[in-house]
């Protein structure tokens, strides 16, 4: 099955830093869904774009679905210490399509 | 509250065992899902279901099985036949809406299962 490739792989930031993560595929996605995983939980899901060049923001949170429905990027802007966790990208082609979901990004935040 | 439950949290196999994982819902979902996660990789499917009684075989569906005989509930059965066992396995669900072009899905997750061999 295919997965999105998803980078940075892991980062390490001090608090307050921005950070940015992106998330790319040779399909093109109708969807695309940024979650967040704590450790031992189940993903949650941040943010939902559904339009090719929507910029859409939640919190000091803002995600792009990029204009060739290839990509998206995900940025945190003044990172804090309840940011870390594991961030996945996933995209989604069509109704009744199976989400595909990124390799995810180890965020650690340095106090 | 709505929401997905997973049980149990944590679960040990031994060799030649059946295991089987319970997931339900109360958030009125059509849809629910079997996901996998190995550490540093990301959510490989198992299987899916769209509606009671029907379910579709994901990626990796070798060496598991389903049922969906309740529109709130998806259990997962881990055979003896899935030789590399040990993962932490999640379970979700989404309202299918929208048209065949335009229909968008989101999942919402349960909190895991962390399955090991003995």
């Amino acid at each position: 099955g295919q997965q999105l490739n998803q980078s940075p792989q892991s980062m390490f930031i001090q608090e307050g830093e921005d950070v940015s993560m992106n998330c790319t595929s040779s399909s093109i996605f109708n969807t695309w869904l940024w979650y967040k995983q704590d450790p031992g939980e189940g993903p949650v899901l941040l943010i939902a774009l559904y339009k090719a060049g929507e910029l859409t923001s939640n919190g000091r949170l803002t995600a792009q679905f990029g204009i060739t429905r290839k990509d998206s990027f995900l940025n945190i802007s003044a990172s804090i210490p309840s940011d870390v966790g594991i961030y996945f990208c996933a995209g989604q082609s069509g109704g009744y399509q199976k989400v595909t979901f990124g390799t995810g990004t180890k965020l650690q935040v340095i106090p | 509250d709505g929401g997905i439950t997973q049980s149990p949290k944590y679960l040990f196999r031994k060799e030649g065992q059946n295991v089987t994982l319970s997931c339900e819902q109360n958030l009125n979902h059509d849809a629910m899902y079997w996901y996998r996660q190995d550490p540093g990789q990301g959510l490989r499917l198992i299987y899916y279901s769209q509606i009671v009684n029907d379910f579709q075989k994901g990626d990796i569906a070798e060496g598991y099985s389903v049922s969906r005989e309740k529109k709130e509930s998806f259990p997962l059965t881990v055979t003896s036949a899935q030789k590399n066992p040990t993962a932490f396995y999640l379970c979700a669900s989404s309202i299918v809406s929208g048209t065949y072009l335009g229909a968008n899905e989101k999942l919402f997750f349960g909190s895991g299962t962390q399955l090991s061999v003995l």
